[in-house]
Protein backbone atom coordinates (compact mmCIF):
# COMPACT_ATOMS: atom_id res chain seq x y z
CA UNK A 1 0.00 0.00 0.00
CA UNK A 2 1.20 3.58 -0.82
CA UNK A 3 2.62 5.30 1.77
CA UNK A 4 0.78 9.24 2.72
CA UNK A 5 3.38 11.91 2.19
CA UNK A 6 2.35 14.97 4.07
CA UNK A 7 2.17 18.24 2.86
CA UNK A 8 1.96 17.78 -0.58
CA UNK A 9 3.65 21.27 -1.37
CA UNK A 10 6.10 23.61 0.35
CA UNK A 11 7.65 26.94 -0.30
CA UNK A 12 10.37 28.32 1.78
CA UNK A 13 12.72 31.09 2.53
CA UNK A 14 16.18 30.20 2.55
CA UNK A 15 17.43 29.42 5.81
CA UNK A 16 14.51 28.02 6.85
CA UNK A 17 13.27 24.96 8.13
CA UNK A 18 11.26 21.95 7.15
CA UNK A 19 9.88 18.81 8.06
CA UNK A 20 8.30 16.42 5.25
CA UNK A 21 6.69 13.07 6.33
CA UNK A 22 5.89 9.77 5.17
CA UNK A 23 3.02 7.36 6.93
CA UNK A 24 2.25 3.78 6.51
CA UNK A 25 -0.22 1.51 7.12
CA UNK A 26 1.72 -1.52 7.02
CA UNK A 27 4.44 -2.89 9.35
CA UNK A 28 7.74 -1.24 7.80
CA UNK A 29 11.16 -2.69 7.52
CA UNK A 30 12.92 0.25 5.85
CA UNK A 31 12.30 3.80 4.67
CA UNK A 32 14.18 5.52 1.69
CA UNK A 33 14.32 9.05 0.61
CA UNK A 34 14.96 10.50 -2.76
CA UNK A 35 15.13 13.84 -4.11
CA UNK A 36 14.18 14.57 -7.98
CA UNK A 37 14.89 17.81 -9.69
CA UNK A 38 13.13 18.85 -12.67
CA UNK A 39 13.61 16.33 -15.68
CA UNK A 40 16.55 14.65 -13.93
CA UNK A 41 16.47 11.46 -12.01
CA UNK A 42 15.45 10.69 -8.52
CA UNK A 43 18.95 10.96 -6.28
CA UNK A 44 19.07 8.88 -3.51
CA UNK A 45 19.44 10.69 0.10
CA UNK A 46 19.10 7.98 2.88
CA UNK A 47 17.94 5.05 4.28
CA UNK A 48 16.47 4.12 7.89
CA UNK A 49 15.84 0.95 8.74
CA UNK A 50 13.50 -0.42 11.42
CA UNK A 51 14.57 0.14 15.51
CA UNK A 52 13.89 3.95 15.79
CA UNK A 53 17.10 4.76 14.17
CA UNK A 54 18.26 8.69 13.07
CA UNK A 55 20.44 9.49 9.98
CA UNK A 56 22.17 12.80 8.96
CA UNK A 57 23.98 14.40 6.23
CA UNK A 58 24.99 17.81 6.61
CA UNK A 59 21.75 19.91 7.25
CA UNK A 60 19.22 17.12 6.15
CA UNK A 61 18.44 14.50 9.13
CA UNK A 62 15.84 11.98 8.83
CA UNK A 63 13.83 9.76 11.85
CA UNK A 64 11.91 6.24 11.62
CA UNK A 65 9.16 5.82 14.39
CA UNK A 66 8.70 1.83 14.13
CA UNK A 67 5.72 2.26 16.39
CA UNK A 68 4.24 4.97 14.77
CA UNK A 69 5.33 3.40 10.93
CA UNK A 70 6.53 7.19 10.07
CA UNK A 71 9.28 9.06 9.13
CA UNK A 72 10.37 12.49 9.17
CA UNK A 73 12.64 13.95 6.80
CA UNK A 74 14.53 17.62 8.16
CA UNK A 75 15.51 20.18 6.31
CA UNK A 76 17.50 22.77 8.47
CA UNK A 77 18.52 26.07 6.90
CA UNK A 78 17.18 25.74 3.75
CA UNK A 79 19.49 26.60 0.70
CA UNK A 80 17.70 27.27 -2.88
CA UNK A 81 19.49 23.70 -3.84
CA UNK A 82 17.15 21.65 -1.55
CA UNK A 83 14.80 22.47 -4.57
CA UNK A 84 12.99 19.51 -5.68
CA UNK A 85 10.10 16.73 -5.31
CA UNK A 86 11.38 14.23 -2.08
CA UNK A 87 10.14 11.00 -2.32
CA UNK A 88 9.96 8.34 0.54
CA UNK A 89 9.87 4.84 -0.66
CA UNK A 90 9.10 1.79 2.34
CA UNK A 91 10.12 -1.73 2.02
CA UNK A 92 7.24 -3.32 4.58
CA UNK A 93 8.29 -6.37 6.76
CA UNK A 94 8.41 -9.22 4.74
CA UNK A 95 7.56 -8.20 1.52
CA UNK A 96 9.84 -8.83 -1.51
CA UNK A 97 11.85 -5.78 -0.65
CA UNK A 98 10.13 -3.63 -3.75
CA UNK A 99 9.79 -0.18 -2.71
CA UNK A 100 6.57 1.66 -2.72
CA UNK A 101 6.81 5.04 -3.37
CA UNK A 102 4.72 7.90 -1.55
CA UNK A 103 3.60 10.85 -4.02
CA UNK A 104 5.63 13.18 -3.35
CA UNK A 105 6.54 16.31 -1.44
CA UNK A 106 7.62 19.75 -3.84
CA UNK A 107 9.44 21.88 -2.01
CA UNK A 108 10.32 25.44 -3.29
CA UNK A 109 13.02 27.33 -1.48
CA UNK A 110 13.05 31.28 -2.47
CA UNK A 111 16.13 33.89 -2.35
CA UNK B 1 30.46 6.50 -11.17
CA UNK B 2 27.91 4.18 -11.27
CA UNK B 3 25.53 4.51 -14.08
CA UNK B 4 22.01 3.72 -15.20
CA UNK B 5 21.30 4.90 -18.69
CA UNK B 6 18.12 4.93 -20.98
CA UNK B 7 18.08 5.12 -24.16
CA UNK B 8 16.02 7.99 -25.48
CA UNK B 9 15.25 11.50 -23.01
CA UNK B 10 12.30 11.87 -25.29
CA UNK B 11 10.07 10.10 -27.44
CA UNK B 12 6.68 10.53 -29.72
CA UNK B 13 5.26 8.24 -30.90
CA UNK B 14 1.58 7.88 -32.58
CA UNK B 15 -1.36 5.34 -30.87
CA UNK B 16 -1.18 1.60 -31.87
CA UNK B 17 2.90 1.84 -32.20
CA UNK B 18 5.01 -0.55 -30.49
CA UNK B 19 7.17 1.11 -28.69
CA UNK B 20 10.69 -0.34 -26.65
CA UNK B 21 11.97 1.98 -23.95
CA UNK B 22 15.58 0.60 -23.00
CA UNK B 23 17.51 0.37 -20.16
CA UNK B 24 20.67 -0.11 -19.09
CA UNK B 25 22.67 -0.39 -16.03
CA UNK B 26 26.88 -0.60 -15.71
CA UNK B 27 26.67 -1.85 -11.79
CA UNK B 28 26.22 -5.67 -12.50
CA UNK B 29 23.37 -5.44 -10.56
CA UNK B 30 20.76 -8.44 -10.18
CA UNK B 31 17.41 -6.49 -9.76
CA UNK B 32 15.98 -3.95 -12.53
CA UNK B 33 13.01 -2.14 -12.37
CA UNK B 34 10.43 -0.02 -14.50
CA UNK B 35 8.15 3.07 -13.08
CA UNK B 36 5.83 5.33 -14.42
CA UNK B 37 5.90 8.94 -12.71
CA UNK B 38 2.70 10.77 -13.24
CA UNK B 39 1.81 14.08 -11.74
CA UNK B 40 0.51 13.73 -8.49
CA UNK B 41 0.96 9.84 -8.60
CA UNK B 42 4.50 9.58 -7.82
CA UNK B 43 6.57 6.68 -8.61
CA UNK B 44 4.44 3.65 -9.81
CA UNK B 45 5.99 -0.01 -10.29
CA UNK B 46 4.87 -1.64 -13.47
CA UNK B 47 7.56 -4.36 -13.91
CA UNK B 48 10.62 -5.52 -12.57
CA UNK B 49 13.05 -8.56 -12.61
CA UNK B 50 15.33 -10.04 -10.71
CA UNK B 51 17.41 -12.24 -12.83
CA UNK B 52 18.05 -12.85 -16.61
CA UNK B 53 15.09 -13.84 -18.53
CA UNK B 54 13.05 -13.64 -14.75
CA UNK B 55 10.39 -10.90 -14.83
CA UNK B 56 7.60 -10.13 -12.03
CA UNK B 57 4.45 -7.69 -12.30
CA UNK B 58 4.17 -4.98 -10.76
CA UNK B 59 1.68 -2.67 -8.97
CA UNK B 60 0.55 -1.15 -13.36
CA UNK B 61 1.81 -3.97 -16.16
CA UNK B 62 -1.03 -3.80 -17.88
CA UNK B 63 -0.69 -2.62 -21.30
CA UNK B 64 3.22 -3.64 -20.81
CA UNK B 65 5.76 -6.27 -21.22
CA UNK B 66 9.87 -6.67 -20.32
CA UNK B 67 11.97 -8.48 -21.63
CA UNK B 68 15.77 -9.28 -20.11
CA UNK B 69 18.16 -11.38 -21.83
CA UNK B 70 21.39 -9.74 -20.57
CA UNK B 71 21.94 -8.59 -16.90
CA UNK B 72 22.91 -5.57 -17.57
CA UNK B 73 19.52 -4.43 -20.04
CA UNK B 74 16.13 -4.27 -19.26
CA UNK B 75 13.78 -3.76 -22.14
CA UNK B 76 10.07 -1.90 -21.47
CA UNK B 77 7.52 -2.94 -24.16
CA UNK B 78 4.20 -0.90 -25.21
CA UNK B 79 2.72 -3.30 -27.42
CA UNK B 80 0.36 -1.10 -28.86
CA UNK B 81 0.81 2.14 -27.85
CA UNK B 82 -2.04 4.34 -26.22
CA UNK B 83 -2.06 7.94 -25.11
CA UNK B 84 -3.05 7.06 -21.59
CA UNK B 85 0.44 5.66 -21.57
CA UNK B 86 1.94 9.20 -22.00
CA UNK B 87 3.68 9.24 -18.97
CA UNK B 88 7.49 9.64 -17.71
CA UNK B 89 9.15 6.24 -17.64
CA UNK B 90 12.07 5.61 -14.84
CA UNK B 91 14.17 2.73 -14.91
CA UNK B 92 16.08 1.64 -11.57
CA UNK B 93 18.52 -0.92 -10.57
CA UNK B 94 19.79 -2.52 -7.42
CA UNK B 95 22.46 -5.33 -6.15
CA UNK B 96 20.26 -7.93 -4.65
CA UNK B 97 16.91 -7.68 -2.50
CA UNK B 98 18.27 -6.63 0.82
CA UNK B 99 15.93 -3.70 2.41
CA UNK B 100 18.57 -1.41 3.16
CA UNK B 101 20.15 -1.49 -0.25
CA UNK B 102 20.33 1.66 -2.57
CA UNK B 103 18.02 1.72 -5.75
CA UNK B 104 19.54 3.87 -8.51
CA UNK B 105 17.58 5.17 -11.17
CA UNK B 106 18.26 5.99 -14.97
CA UNK B 107 17.29 9.95 -16.11
CA UNK B 108 13.95 8.91 -17.45
CA UNK B 109 12.01 8.86 -20.69
CA UNK B 110 9.34 11.10 -21.31
CA UNK B 111 6.91 9.42 -23.84
CA UNK B 112 4.24 11.08 -25.67
CA UNK B 113 1.49 9.11 -27.44
CA UNK B 114 -0.45 11.02 -30.09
Amino acid sequence: QQPVQSPQAVILREGEDAVINCSSSKALYSVHWYRQKHGEAPIFLMILLKGGEQKGHDKISASFNEKKQQSSLYLTASQLSYSGTYFCGTVGEGSQGNLIFGKGTKLSVKP
Amino acid sequence: DVKVTQSSRYLVKRTGEKVFLECVQDMDHENMFWYRQDPGLGLRLIYFSYDVKMKEKGDIPEGYSVSREKKERFSLILESASTNQTSMYLCASKDGLAPNNEQFFGPGTRLTVL
